[in-house]
């Protein structure tokens, strides 16, 4: 099984600044295969970025993902009031399963 | 618009059962897989397992294999998640999340189950 390893944690930040995220995979994998979701506290997980750079619908451009390999991004290029949320990154492994990373809190400075 | 419509929170005892459900609308719900995520309280997100409502063609995680049984019932457009003997370690958010029909992550979710197991 493929593990995601997001660093760091916790990201914190001001409004107007840039977040770099990162996702390490166990492994190479398909950039296919990898997502990014956004969860504000108390709602579900939105998507953000599948096929590791291609924005979902209606996701703001000041978000864009990057990486290939083992390898990848998810930056934020000026942080807005909205954007402080926590963001997972996730794989499909094949023959229908998917794994998550850990998650990163990014948080007001 | 699609929309993945959840049942409302449970508050059940250790041993006890209960199934949760996942209405979908606004697509042909037969032809799109329902996937169901777990979220600890103050933890990440778990994949769980994936039904296929056509022919309720199932794959678990190995980690909720015979833990929780997945299924769905297409003449209501409604995916199921049940547990037969509930454990405080189940008290969690359950999400559904369903697949595009061309892609391999999760575009649309319903809004949440919180499931509390408390004696």
């Amino acid at each position: 099984e493929i593990v995601l390893t997001q660093s760091p944690d916790t990201l914190s930040l001001s409004p107007g600044e840039r977040a770099t995220l990162s996702c390490r995979a166990s492994q190479s994998i398909s950039s296919s295969y990898l997502a990014w979701y956004q969860q504000i506290p108390g709602q579900a997980p939105r998507l953000l970025i599948y096929g590791a750079s291609i924005r979902a619908t209606g996701v703001p451009d000041r978000f864009s993902g990057s990486g290939l390999g083992t390898d990848f991004t998810l930056t934020i290029s000026r942080l807005e009031p909205e954007d402080f949320a926590v963001y997972y990154c996730q794989q499909y492994g094949g023959s229908l399963t998917w794994t998550f990373g850990q998650g990163t809190k990014v948080e007001i400075k | 618009e699609v929309q993945l419509v959840q049942s409302g929170a449970e508050v059940k005892k250790p041993g006890e059962s209960v199934k949760i459900s996942c209405k979908g609308s606004g697509y042909s719900f037969s032809t799109y897989r329902i996937a169901w995520v777990r979220q600890m309280p103050g933890r990440g997100l778990e994949w769980m397992g994936i039904i296929y409502p056509s022919d309720s063609d199932t794959k678990y995680s190995p980690s909720f294999q015979g833990q929780v049984t997945i299924s769905v019932d297409k003449s209501i457009n409604t995916a199921y998640l049940q547990w037969s003997s509930l454990k405080a370690s189940d008290t969690a958010m359950y999400y559904c999340a369903r697949p595009p029909s061309t892609g391999w992550f999760f575009d649309s979710w319903g809004q949440g189950t919180l499931l509390t197991v408390s004696s």
